[in-house]
């Protein structure tokens, strides 16, 4: 298994929906979690991070699955704004520096 | 600023040629991390520094790569005699606190340089 996985998409959904995604870790001893958003071209920036069993704010959900090893990203009501490639990060080690899943792509279309 | 900055942004350059990349990370930050991002890849580990030191070098892909950070603020990335497989974005992150705690720190990226190599 690679260290993290993502599923790359993309996902088209319609504006108003309600969409999930997953990302599978393989290292057991993880703390902690981030999912980043990058807009294409653009640096990535944080949206969510997750300690405990999963985080929440405003329209999206992040929660932990330790047993099975993944955290989701749900957004609901989805806004064209959401458009983007959402990221998985998880911390290597105690310095943290990040291992990324390649990111999983988003079009709200209208 | 508030935020990382990075110059340039973007980079062209004769294979062959040297590089050297700017970042200066959020004030404060002891943590300063560099990542290479390929077209469709997520970002991945170049290199780890705490203030001044360099902790970890250990995503560098050659030795053609080096980095720098002499007073513990704005970091450089150099790299010599470019080849094309470098063609990449160089993004530039930094979080408030050192290691041991800072596995469990956002870290805020820059803007990024893009570098082509032709």
């Amino acid at each position: 298994r690679k260290e993290v996985e993502q599923d790359p998409g993309p996902f088209n959904v319609p504006e108003g929906a309600t969409v999930a995604f997953n990302c599978t870790y393989s290292n057991s001893a993880s703390q902690s979690f981030f999912w980043y958003r990058q807009d294409c071209r653009k640096e990535p920036k944080l949206l969510m991070s997750v300690y405990s069993s999963g985080n929440e704010d405003g329209r999206f959900t992040a929660q932990l699955n330790r047993a099975s090893q993944y955290i989701s990203l749900l957004i609901r009501d989805s806004k064209l704004s959401d458009s983007a490639t959402y990221l998985c990060a998880v911390p290597r080690g105690s310095q943290g520096n990040l291992i990324f899943g390649k990111g999983t792509k988003l079009s709200v279309k209208p | 600023g508030a935020g990382v900055s990075q110059s340039p942004r973007y980079k062209v350059a004769k294979r062959g040629q040297d590089v050297a990349l700017r970042c200066d990370p959020i004030s404060g930050h002891v943590s300063l991390f560099w990542y290479q991002q390929a077209l469709g890849q997520g970002p991945e580990f170049l290199t780890y520094f705490q203030n001044e030191a360099q902790l970890d070098k250990s995503g560098l892909p050659s030795d053609r790569f080096f980095a720098e950070r002499p007073e513990g603020s704005v970091s450089t990335l150099k790299i010599q005699r470019t080849q094309q497989e470098d063609s990449a974005v160089y993004l530039c992150a930094s979080s408030l606190v050192g290691q041991a705690l800072s596995s469990n720190q956002p870290q805020h990226f820059g803007d990024g340089t893009r570098l082509s190599i032709l």
